[in-house]
């Protein structure tokens, strides 16, 4: 059965704290690994998309990176702003384009 | 760019009552979606409709059913309401270009069931 786990459920660093968080993921033939942040009150916004390990990709300060098992979402020196859910999702090769979605990392960052 | 726009934002229904959630999108996508979220439990599929006069279910499609009444819009209707279809509603629309895939979702309608 297609699964996804992410870890830690909750996080708090301080302002400046590098980070990173985990998605473990089992599924029939990756298709896609996603990244999306949500913030209270609003839907999901997309991060990244991940094809194949060994591949990364970056933007400001999160960096997100792919295995065969799991996915990091490194965070650089965060900021407030940077606080939020984040969530990760896979698409297997069977499931048409339905994704299958973690319960998320809830990161509160402190000035 | 209004992106996805939904509506209500807020309702409150009694058990047995009816009510559509309206879903619209102005970026020319042609894969939208209808998921619930719920705590401890994430985001669920409900239906998906891949091109407009196509609909799919998903993971939890029992006591929901789906319009796509054109390329913009895709509606989620419940027939009767349950207290168990209390929950967080979410319409996503997704952009697809070769292995590009990119997901964009609305606010979210806070649904009540009492």
């Amino acid at each position: 059965e297609d699964q996804v786990t992410q870890s830690p459920e909750a996080l708090r660093l301080q302002e400046g704290e590098s980070s990173s968080l985990n998605c473990s993921y089992t599924v029939s033939g990756l298709r896609g690994l996603f990244w999306y942040r949500q913030d209270p009150g609003k839907g999901p916004e997309f991060l990244f998309t991940l094809y194949s390990a060994g591949e990364e990709k970056e933007k400001e300060r999160l960096k997100a990176t792919l295995t065969k098992k799991e996915s990091f979402l490194h965070i650089t020196a965060p900021k407030p702003e940077d606080s939020a859910t984040y969530l990760c999702a896979v698409q297997g090769a069977g499931n048409n384009r339905k994704l299958i979605w973690g319960l998320g990392t809830s990161l509160a960052v402190n000035p | 760019n209004a992106g996805v726009t939904q509506t209500p934002k807020f309702q409150v229904l009694k058990t047995g009552q009816s009510m559509t959630l309206q879903c619209a999108q102005d970026m020319n996508h042609n894969s939208m979606y209808w998921y619930r979220q719920d705590p401890g439990m994430g985001l669920r599929l409900i239906y998906y409709s891949a091109s407009e006069g196509t609909t799919d279910k998903g993971e939890v499609p029992n006591g929901y059913n789906v319009s796509r009444l054109n390329k913009r819009e895709f509606s989620l209707r419940l027939e009767s309401a349950a207290p168990s279809q209390t929950s967080v509603y979410f319409c996503a629309s997704e952009y697809l270009l070769g292995t590009a895939q990119e997901a964009f979702f609305g606010q979210g309608t806070r649904l009540t069931v009492v």
